[in-house]
């Protein structure tokens, strides 16, 4: 069955220092993965995806993802954080031709002054 | 900004009413999709539409109907409402299966 794992719940950076966040997920086929952010009390908004091609993809707000194949990885990365970064982190991957989306339980980014 | 509009915004309801939740969009896009979002267990699935009158059951959707009338409508309907719904609902759309799906702002119901 396929699934997508975010090993962190909360994380905690300084502002300016590096961020890196997880996501591991399991399916039989090529996936289609995608990262979306929530601030609190909005609804989610698309940072990037991967459907094929350059395994390093750029997203919006200067974050990045690479997609590892064999590593069965696709983490989000952004080389310094601001403290409008404060939110919820999603990783999905897509699950069929529907379009069906499954979900990381999310991780709850917190930057320090 | 997609237009995806969600209403009600908030509602708060007793055990055993019914309860429906709409989904609005002006993208025409042919995919929607309700989620229900708990903590601890991200975003999941309660039910899919691929066009007008063509749905599907998504992880979670027992206690749960939809329908599908029109292109811009999906309604999402609590037969008879129970605690375990309490939740944050979010409607999505997509132009075709396995694109980017774009979401509403939720709506925050409670089942007392």
């Amino acid at each position: 069955a396929q699934s997508v794992t975010q090993p962190d719940i909360h994380i905690t950076v300084s502002e300016g220092a590096s961020l890196e966040l997880r996501c591991n997920y399991s399916y039989g086929a090529t996936p289609y993965l995608f990262w979306y952010v929530q601030s609190p009390g909005q609804g989610l908004q698309l940072l990037l995806k991967y459907f094929s091609g350059d395994t390093l993809v750029q997203g919006i707000k200067g974050f990045e993802a690479e997609f590892k194949r064999s590593q069965s990885s696709f983490n989000l990365r952004k080389p310094s954080v601001h403290w409008s970064d404060a939110a919820e982190y999603f990783c999905a991957v897509g699950a069929s031709n529907t379009g069906k989306l499954i979900f990381g339980q999310g991780t709850t980014l917190q930057v320090k002054p | 900004d997609a237009g995806i509009t969600q209403s009600p915004r908030h509602k708060v309801t007793e055990t055993g009413t019914p309860v429906t939740l709409r989904c609005h969009q002006t993208e025409n896009h042919r995919y929607m999709y309700w989620y229900r979002q708990d903590p601890g267990h991200g975003l999941r699935l309660i039910h899919y539409s691929y066009g007008v009158k063509d749905t599907d059951k998504g992880e979670v959707s027992d206690g749960y109907s939809v329908s599908r009338s029109k292109t811009e409508d999906f309604l999402l309907t609590l037969e008879s409402a129970t605690s375990s719904q309490t939740s944050v609902y979010f409607c999505a759309i997509s132009e075709r299966g396995q694109e980017t799906q774009y979401f509403g702002p939720g709506t925050r119901l409670l089942v007392l």
